[in-house]
């Protein structure tokens, strides 16, 4: 079992690309979350998925940010337009039912 | 909503000793979990333990131990015989019971371990 992965590891976008981040959650779990962290923060959570279904995106900024968990394949956040801002660590998790996280590597996003 | 506060930006301690760690949280539920978990370097996010607010009996795993006082909603960890391998980030996180609740994290303790 391979755990949480997440791509890439470190991302580079010039402000007003977009920025695509994959994560595979481990096998069996069927449910995903995005999480930020920005430097020296704690991580604030973004959104919860399930298989084509967004389940909790109260966390996501309204603007700019997506997610999506289609029924083949990772689940994917992106982020249209980027702005110096955006540049953190995000990281996904992923669960089956129960309280038990497994959390990937995290991708660091830097805007320049 | 719930929050979680962890007052120590940054602590020390010497190889061998013991430290502890401080979190308090906020919420207005009778049932959830309290995590800690440990961010090295390597920016993985590794647990280290796990609490359930039903549980009296304090968790622990190994050199970690938590002290959980539920009417102060205090959720300390302890950790003794400290190693070098033990610094990193600390975070404390609160989840509600029911469901695939998301994690509330607390904004980490940074642990340094002298030799």
């Amino acid at each position: 079992n391979a755990g949480v992965m997440q791509n890439p590891r470190h991302l580079v976008r010039r402000r007003g690309q977009e920025a695509r981040l994959r994560c595979s959650p481990m096998k069996g779990h069927s449910h995903v979350y995005w999480y930020r962290q920005l430097p020296e923060e704690g991580l604030k959570f973004m959104v919860y998925l399930q298989k084509e279904n967004i389940i909790d995106e109260s966390g996501m900024p309204k603007e700019r940010f997506s997610a999506e968990f289609p029924k083949e394949g990772p689940s994917i956040l992106r982020i249209q337009q980027v702005v110096r801002g955006d540049s953190a660590a995000y990281f996904c998790a992923s669960s089956p039912m129960g309280p038990g996280y497994t959390f990937g590597s995290g991708t660091r996003l830097t805007v320049v | 909503a719930q929050t979680v506060t962890q007052s120590q930006p940054e602590m020390s301690v010497q190889e061998a000793e013991t430290v502890t760690l401080s979190c308090t949280y906020d919420t207005s539920e009778s049932d959830y979990y309290l995590f800690w978990y440990k961010q090295p370097p390597s920016r993985q996010m590794i647990l280290v333990i796990r609490q359930e607010a039903y549980k009296q009996q304090n968790a622990t795993e190994n050199r970690f131990s938590v002290n959980f006082q539920k009417a102060a909603k205090s959720f300390s960890l302890k950790i003794s015989d400290s190693q070098l391998g033990d610094a990193a980030m600390y975070f404390c996180a609160y989840r509600s019971e029911g469901g695939n609740t998301p994690l509330v994290f607390g904004k980490g303790t940074r642990l340094s371990v002298i030799a």
